[in-house]
């Protein structure tokens, strides 16, 4: 069946650092979806990606897609405490389902 | 705005229990979603209803059931609860398919 890994697991950095999660599709995905859940938190979306090759921003997150759409990744600029929490992508091939990636826990120090 | 809740936020209960997990959402959405969330799995899909009495599985609906008897309304139950099904249960809605999934705060279910 349809499989999403997304690495790292954990990610620990110092703040100011940059950080970049990526998330891997086992199929060709119609679109992508990117959340946030805060510690003791619920997943809140962040984007969505629908297009090859697509790339959005928000602020210091910048969010790509693939020119396959099998693959998509997560970059932020100069991580700030507020960044804390485990962002996880969801994939799916056009259907209801969306297929969660395992998260990637962010870890920022001051 | 959204809003999907759900009606526990922790539960402790025994094993061979049954158990009821609602949830609610106010935003008139087709779609509704239980996930299970385990450290190191991610979420994973349980059950999905894309109308009211209607029905899916997802990809680990072994010892659970749903029922979906208003729009709003869709419960989680866990037929005789066991030790495996201790984890965070989270209820989500969209408006369509593809569309943005809200969830609900979490239930952490303990099952003794």
């Amino acid at each position: 069946g349809q499989q999403v890994m997304q690495i790292p697991q954990y990610q620990h950095v110092q703040e100011g650092e940059d950080f970049t999660t990526y998330c891997n599709s086992s199929t060709t995905l119609s679109n992508i979806q990117w959340y946030k859940q805060r510690p003791g938190g619920h997943p809140v979306f962040l984007i969505q990606l629908v297009k090859s090759g697509e790339v959005k921003k928000q602020k210091r997150l910048t969010f790509q897609f693939g020119e396959a759409k099998k693959n998509s990744s997560l970059h932020i600029t100069a991580t700030q405490t507020t960044d804390v929490g485990t962002y996880f992508c969801a994939g799916t091939s056009g259907t209801y389902k969306y297929i969660f990636g395992t998260g990637t826990r962010l870890k920022v120090l001051a | 705005d959204v809003k999907v809740t759900q009606s526990s936020r922790y539960l402790v209960k025994r094993t061979g229990e049954k158990v009821f997990l609602e949830c609610v959402q106010d935003m008139d959405h087709e779609n509704m979603f239980w996930y299970r969330q385990d450290p190191g799995l991610g979420l994973r899909l349980i059950y999905f209803s894309y109308d009211v009495k209607m029905k899916e599985k997802g990809d680990i609906p072994e010892g659970y059931s749903v029922s979906r008897e208003k729009k709003e309304r869709f419960s989680l139950i866990l037929e005789s609860a066991s030790t495996n099904q201790t984890s965070m249960y989270l209820c989500a809605s969209s408006r369509g398919d593809g569309q943005t999934q809200y969830f609900g705060p979490g239930t952490r279910l303990l099952v003794l």
